[in-house]
Protein backbone atom coordinates (compact mmCIF):
# COMPACT_ATOMS: atom_id res chain seq x y z
CA UNK A 1 0.00 0.00 0.00
CA UNK A 2 0.90 3.65 -1.00
CA UNK A 3 2.81 5.41 2.30
CA UNK A 4 0.55 8.57 3.08
CA UNK A 5 1.73 12.03 4.78
CA UNK A 6 -0.48 13.81 7.18
CA UNK A 7 0.64 17.13 9.61
CA UNK A 8 0.67 15.63 13.35
CA UNK A 9 -1.63 18.00 14.36
CA UNK A 10 -4.22 21.43 13.39
CA UNK A 11 -6.49 23.49 15.00
CA UNK A 12 -9.57 24.93 13.61
CA UNK A 13 -12.29 27.57 15.20
CA UNK A 14 -15.20 26.15 15.81
CA UNK A 15 -18.32 26.62 13.05
CA UNK A 16 -15.58 27.13 10.66
CA UNK A 17 -14.38 24.64 7.85
CA UNK A 18 -11.86 22.25 8.84
CA UNK A 19 -9.28 21.74 5.92
CA UNK A 20 -7.18 18.18 6.77
CA UNK A 21 -4.50 17.35 4.03
CA UNK A 22 -3.01 13.88 2.71
CA UNK A 23 0.00 13.32 0.80
CA UNK A 24 -0.01 10.16 -1.42
CA UNK A 25 2.50 10.73 -4.16
CA UNK A 26 2.96 7.06 -4.65
CA UNK A 27 -0.65 6.40 -4.68
CA UNK A 28 -1.60 3.66 -7.89
CA UNK A 29 -3.95 3.50 -10.56
CA UNK A 30 -6.08 1.24 -8.57
CA UNK A 31 -5.89 2.72 -4.51
CA UNK A 32 -8.64 4.16 -3.46
CA UNK A 33 -8.50 7.24 -0.62
CA UNK A 34 -10.22 6.68 2.89
CA UNK A 35 -10.89 8.63 5.40
CA UNK A 36 -11.11 7.82 8.88
CA UNK A 37 -11.40 9.34 12.34
CA UNK A 38 -10.98 8.17 16.39
CA UNK A 39 -11.87 10.05 18.47
CA UNK A 40 -10.85 9.59 21.71
CA UNK A 41 -10.95 6.00 23.36
CA UNK A 42 -13.43 5.11 20.78
CA UNK A 43 -13.44 2.81 17.67
CA UNK A 44 -11.95 4.25 14.52
CA UNK A 45 -15.17 5.71 12.47
CA UNK A 46 -15.15 6.14 8.97
CA UNK A 47 -15.67 9.50 6.80
CA UNK A 48 -15.17 8.99 3.44
CA UNK A 49 -13.57 7.45 0.62
CA UNK A 50 -12.61 7.94 -3.61
CA UNK A 51 -10.68 7.25 -6.24
CA UNK A 52 -10.28 10.01 -8.46
CA UNK A 53 -13.45 12.06 -8.39
CA UNK A 54 -14.37 15.32 -5.40
CA UNK A 55 -16.87 13.36 -2.97
CA UNK A 56 -19.28 14.68 -0.72
CA UNK A 57 -21.35 13.02 1.90
CA UNK A 58 -23.59 13.98 5.28
CA UNK A 59 -20.13 13.76 7.45
CA UNK A 60 -17.36 15.48 4.99
CA UNK A 61 -15.82 16.50 1.35
CA UNK A 62 -13.05 14.49 -0.55
CA UNK A 63 -11.21 16.92 -3.04
CA UNK A 64 -8.59 14.68 -4.49
CA UNK A 65 -6.05 16.65 -6.86
CA UNK A 66 -6.11 15.34 -10.67
CA UNK A 67 -2.47 13.88 -10.50
CA UNK A 68 -3.79 12.06 -7.02
CA UNK A 69 -1.04 12.80 -4.97
CA UNK A 70 -2.44 14.36 -2.88
CA UNK A 71 -5.98 15.04 -0.82
CA UNK A 72 -8.00 17.28 1.24
CA UNK A 73 -11.13 16.25 3.72
CA UNK A 74 -13.46 18.83 4.58
CA UNK A 75 -15.56 19.54 7.48
CA UNK A 76 -17.66 22.31 6.47
CA UNK A 77 -19.15 23.31 9.70
CA UNK A 78 -16.44 21.79 12.60
CA UNK A 79 -18.13 21.40 15.88
CA UNK A 80 -16.44 20.30 19.57
CA UNK A 81 -17.16 17.05 18.58
CA UNK A 82 -15.23 16.18 15.63
CA UNK A 83 -12.13 16.78 17.71
CA UNK A 84 -9.93 13.56 16.69
CA UNK A 85 -7.65 11.96 15.30
CA UNK A 86 -8.15 11.75 11.52
CA UNK A 87 -6.54 9.21 9.08
CA UNK A 88 -5.57 9.16 5.81
CA UNK A 89 -5.51 5.60 4.25
CA UNK A 90 -4.87 4.34 0.67
CA UNK A 91 -6.14 1.41 -0.43
CA UNK A 92 -6.48 -1.43 -3.31
CA UNK A 93 -9.75 -1.75 -3.86
CA UNK A 94 -10.75 -5.55 -2.99
CA UNK A 95 -14.52 -4.26 -1.72
CA UNK A 96 -13.21 -2.80 1.07
CA UNK A 97 -13.24 -5.66 3.62
CA UNK A 98 -10.76 -8.19 2.50
CA UNK A 99 -8.25 -6.46 3.84
CA UNK A 100 -6.72 -5.26 6.62
CA UNK A 101 -6.21 -1.46 6.98
CA UNK A 102 -2.50 0.50 7.57
CA UNK A 103 -2.81 3.41 9.84
CA UNK A 104 -0.36 6.29 9.94
CA UNK A 105 0.07 8.54 12.84
CA UNK A 106 -2.98 10.72 11.39
CA UNK A 107 -3.85 14.55 11.97
CA UNK A 108 -5.11 15.02 15.57
CA UNK A 109 -7.96 17.95 14.97
CA UNK A 110 -8.69 20.04 17.76
CA UNK A 111 -11.60 22.05 17.00
CA UNK A 112 -11.16 25.64 19.35
CA UNK A 113 -14.40 26.67 21.10
CA UNK B 1 -23.50 1.12 8.22
CA UNK B 2 -22.63 -1.83 10.42
CA UNK B 3 -23.00 -2.21 13.85
CA UNK B 4 -20.13 -4.03 15.29
CA UNK B 5 -20.00 -4.69 19.32
CA UNK B 6 -17.02 -5.61 21.44
CA UNK B 7 -17.66 -7.28 25.31
CA UNK B 8 -16.15 -6.25 27.85
CA UNK B 9 -15.54 -2.61 27.38
CA UNK B 10 -12.63 -2.64 29.85
CA UNK B 11 -11.10 -5.07 31.99
CA UNK B 12 -8.39 -5.54 34.63
CA UNK B 13 -6.27 -8.98 35.02
CA UNK B 14 -3.60 -10.60 36.95
CA UNK B 15 -0.37 -11.12 35.16
CA UNK B 16 -0.63 -14.76 34.17
CA UNK B 17 -4.29 -14.88 33.69
CA UNK B 18 -6.21 -15.18 30.15
CA UNK B 19 -8.52 -12.47 29.15
CA UNK B 20 -11.23 -13.46 26.17
CA UNK B 21 -12.44 -10.56 23.98
CA UNK B 22 -15.57 -10.46 22.21
CA UNK B 23 -16.36 -8.87 18.45
CA UNK B 24 -19.98 -9.11 17.38
CA UNK B 25 -21.51 -7.96 13.93
CA UNK B 26 -24.80 -7.35 15.01
CA UNK B 27 -26.75 -6.32 11.47
CA UNK B 28 -24.67 -8.62 8.98
CA UNK B 29 -22.56 -11.43 8.42
CA UNK B 30 -19.23 -10.69 8.13
CA UNK B 31 -16.79 -12.91 6.73
CA UNK B 32 -13.88 -11.28 7.71
CA UNK B 33 -12.99 -9.73 10.92
CA UNK B 34 -9.50 -7.87 12.18
CA UNK B 35 -7.68 -7.40 15.29
CA UNK B 36 -6.09 -4.36 15.83
CA UNK B 37 -4.17 -3.10 19.07
CA UNK B 38 -3.23 0.21 20.04
CA UNK B 39 -0.99 1.34 22.32
CA UNK B 40 -1.22 4.94 24.40
CA UNK B 41 -0.25 7.70 22.16
CA UNK B 42 -0.02 5.50 19.37
CA UNK B 43 -1.68 4.68 15.97
CA UNK B 44 -3.75 1.24 15.37
CA UNK B 45 -1.50 -1.84 14.19
CA UNK B 46 -3.17 -4.77 12.34
CA UNK B 47 -2.86 -7.88 14.45
CA UNK B 48 -4.23 -10.40 12.40
CA UNK B 49 -7.28 -11.23 9.61
CA UNK B 50 -10.10 -13.67 11.40
CA UNK B 51 -11.92 -15.57 8.72
CA UNK B 52 -14.76 -17.91 9.21
CA UNK B 53 -14.42 -20.94 9.34
CA UNK B 54 -11.11 -21.13 9.33
CA UNK B 55 -7.46 -19.97 10.88
CA UNK B 56 -6.52 -16.62 11.61
CA UNK B 57 -3.84 -15.11 9.38
CA UNK B 58 -1.40 -13.23 12.01
CA UNK B 59 0.98 -10.14 11.16
CA UNK B 60 4.82 -10.19 11.34
CA UNK B 61 6.07 -10.03 15.18
CA UNK B 62 2.23 -11.31 16.66
CA UNK B 63 2.44 -14.28 18.41
CA UNK B 64 -0.16 -16.61 17.63
CA UNK B 65 0.08 -19.05 20.87
CA UNK B 66 -0.15 -16.18 22.59
CA UNK B 67 -3.40 -13.92 21.23
CA UNK B 68 -6.03 -17.42 20.08
CA UNK B 69 -8.41 -16.11 17.46
CA UNK B 70 -12.07 -18.23 16.91
CA UNK B 71 -13.92 -16.80 14.70
CA UNK B 72 -16.56 -19.63 14.57
CA UNK B 73 -19.80 -18.00 13.00
CA UNK B 74 -20.02 -15.17 10.89
CA UNK B 75 -21.04 -13.03 13.42
CA UNK B 76 -18.87 -13.56 16.73
CA UNK B 77 -14.91 -13.53 16.54
CA UNK B 78 -12.86 -14.04 19.82
CA UNK B 79 -9.52 -12.75 21.04
CA UNK B 80 -8.02 -14.91 23.19
CA UNK B 81 -4.61 -13.34 25.15
CA UNK B 82 -3.40 -16.35 27.24
CA UNK B 83 -0.87 -15.40 30.37
CA UNK B 84 -1.14 -11.75 29.85
CA UNK B 85 1.32 -9.92 31.04
CA UNK B 86 1.54 -5.96 32.00
CA UNK B 87 3.11 -5.07 28.51
CA UNK B 88 0.39 -7.04 26.60
CA UNK B 89 -2.20 -3.98 28.12
CA UNK B 90 -3.64 -2.13 25.55
CA UNK B 91 -6.74 -1.18 23.34
CA UNK B 92 -7.86 -3.58 21.26
CA UNK B 93 -10.27 -2.82 18.80
CA UNK B 94 -11.93 -5.05 15.95
CA UNK B 95 -13.31 -4.37 12.73
CA UNK B 96 -15.65 -6.12 10.02
CA UNK B 97 -15.52 -6.54 6.69
CA UNK B 98 -16.79 -8.50 3.79
CA UNK B 99 -16.05 -9.05 0.08
CA UNK B 100 -18.15 -6.06 -1.62
CA UNK B 101 -18.14 -3.74 0.65
CA UNK B 102 -16.48 -0.43 0.34
CA UNK B 103 -15.19 0.14 4.05
CA UNK B 104 -14.92 -1.60 7.27
CA UNK B 105 -16.43 -1.01 10.97
CA UNK B 106 -15.05 -1.06 13.78
CA UNK B 107 -16.13 -2.12 17.35
CA UNK B 108 -15.98 0.97 20.17
CA UNK B 109 -12.53 -1.11 21.72
CA UNK B 110 -11.81 -2.97 24.95
CA UNK B 111 -9.04 -1.67 27.31
CA UNK B 112 -7.09 -4.35 28.63
CA UNK B 113 -4.90 -3.41 32.21
CA UNK B 114 -2.56 -6.28 33.09
CA UNK B 115 -1.73 -5.93 36.94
Amino acid sequence: DAKTTQPPSMDCAEGRAANLPCNHSTISGNEYVYWYRQIHSQGPQYIIHGLKNNETNEMASLIITEDRKSSTLILPHATLRDTAVYYCIVEMYSGGGADGLTFGKGTHLIIQP
Amino acid sequence: GAVVSQHPSWVICKSGTSVKIECRSLDFQATTMFWYRQFPKQSLMLMATSNEGSKATYEQGVEKDKFLINHASLTLSTLTVTSAHPEDSSFYICSVGTSGRDTQYFGPGTRLTVL
